[in-house]
């Protein structure tokens, strides 16, 4: 596609639920992260994937949370019995080495938990 | 633990004057630097980054930053502000130097333009 694409836009979610969140990479980019940004604060990085190697998890905070990828196709998140806390927009971004590692970022996922 | 520190939360700059916003970083060797903007509505966009070589960095959008290592110091400027930039600004350092970007973002600044 064109860019990087994310749904659901905004996703509004009682506490305790699950969430899946989605992310659709640049075709072709072999390198798919994804960042976690709570109000008025930076972006934290989650976890990393690239190619079919094992995918870096140093940044999840809980194991509530969880993230697949099939390939170098879409990844989900997933969030398990929500918090509140884990109320933020969660970004996703996708890099190639033929476009010299620059990460392309998505539009976002807007996660409310009440 | 490396980290990343935008020291101001906003910034108002009237249309036409400089711009320079600040950025410091906590890391041993020399990091890979980055420049984001995030416009209301849109996803992030790199605006320039420094990983070796010339300390003076030209970007996108007429901005540049320069890499001071004895200020550990990543200020990004613009000569002339325009309406257009009034976004939130986000400096971020790549710590692993593998070129696969592992980001450290600090907390971001938010750019108003005053006419």
């Amino acid at each position: 596609g064109a860019g990087v694409s994310q749904s659901p836009s905004n996703k509004v979610t009682e506490k305790g639920k699950d969430v899946e969140l989605r992310c659709d990479p640049i075709s072709g980019h072999t390198a798919l992260y994804w960042y976690r940004q709570r109000l008025g604060q930076g972006l934290e990085f989650l976890i990393y994937f690239q190619g079919n190697s094992a995918p870096d998890k140093s940044g999840l905070p809980s194991d509530r949370f969880s993230a697949e990828r099939t390939g170098e196709s879409v990844s989900t998140l997933t969030i398990q019995r929500t918090q509140q806390e884990d109320s933020a927009v969660y970004l996703c971004a996708s890099s190639d080495r033929a476009g010299g590692n620059e990460q392309f970022f998505g539009p976002g996922t807007r996660l409310t938990v009440l | 633990a490396q980290s990343v520190t935008q020291p101001d939360i906003h910034i108002t700059v009237s249309e036409g004057a400089s711009l320079e916003l600040r950025c410091n970083y906590s890391y041993g060797a020399t990091p890979y630097l980055f420049w984001y903007v995030q416009s209301p509505g849109q996803g992030l966009q790199l605006l320039l980054k420094y990983f070796s070589g010339d300390t003076l960095v030209q970007g996108i959008k007429g901005f540049e930053a320069e890499f001071k290592r004895s200020q550990s110091s990543f200020n990004l400027r613009k000569p002339s502000v325009h309406w257009s930039d009034a976004a939130e600004y986000f400096c971020a350092v790549d710590t692993t130097n593998t070129g696969f970007q592992k980001l450290v973002f600090g907390t971001g600044t938010r750019l108003l333009v005053s006419p």
